[in-house]
């Protein structure tokens, strides 16, 4: 079963605007990653922040994570044309042997020029 | 470095056929993962493995899949017989991960798109 849901499932903006994302999980995680798909591609390793951190940057990538909440999002900020694709959160829970990578359904970003 | 291959990048075949995927991950990576991704939705989890063991294949129809990863290198996923619900990609990645730690990013392979007629 899916373990993250992102919402919104769609989102459409112009050009150098920012787009956030959010992302929804139900059980406890080890650390919460995002990835990055074009369409027809591989995913793509973005950001990854540790259950024990707040937010964490990367470029024009801002990632929160509220365990409380049980909720991440991510900003891209100054968003560009090539930007567009579909973003998945992943929650990994630690087991003895690996981490499990659980994905959610995606958010599909389209960045008008 | 080199990426996770994956091999063959497109397939088409009729229902009730078998099919089998190829992945090489990235070396010297111990975990490799086999996902399944449906047109419009995320990546599934079907089967993970640490070196040559299965350590989760909860997901896996295990009466028509089945996966194999001898060595402990590449990795084989098999589909017999196959049903038209199983058109999808075949997504593979690896990651680098020893146990207790944090940092679990995994690196996948293009994929191999399957589709049953």
């Amino acid at each position: 079963s899916q373990q993250g849901e992102e919402d919104p499932q769609a989102l459409s903006i112009q050009e150098g605007e920012n787009a956030t994302m959010n992302c929804s999980y139900k059980t406890s995680i080890n650390n919460l990653q995002w990835y990055r798909q074009n369409s027809g591609r591989g995913l793509v390793h973005l950001i990854l922040i540790r259950s024990n951190e707040r937010e964490k940057h990367s470029g024009r990538l801002r990632v929160t994570l509220d365990t409380s909440k049980k909720s991440s999002s991510l900003l891209i900020t100054a968003s560009r044309a090539a930007d567009t694709a579909s973003y998945f959160c992943a929650t990994a829970s630690l087991r003895t042997s690996g981490s499990r990578l659980t994905f959610g359904e995606g958010t599909q970003l389209t960045v008008n020029p | 470095e080199a990426g996770v291959a994956q091999s063959p990048r497109y397939k088409i075949i009729e229902k009730r056929q078998s099919v089998a995927f190829w992945c090489n991950p990235i070396s010297g990576h111990a975990t490799l993962y086999w996902y399944q991704q449906i047109l419009g939705q995320g990546p599934k989890l079907l089967i993970q493995f640490q070196n040559n063991g299965v350590v989760d294949d909860s997901q896996l129809p295990k009466d028509r899949f089945s996966a194999e990863r001898l060595k402990g290198v590449d990795s084989t996923l098999k589909i017999q017989p196959a049903k038209l619900e199983d058109s999808a990609v075949y997504l593979c990645a690896s990651s680098l991960v020893l146990q207790g730690a944090w940092n679990t990013e995994a690196f996948f392979g293009q994929g191999t798109r399957l589709t049953v007629v």
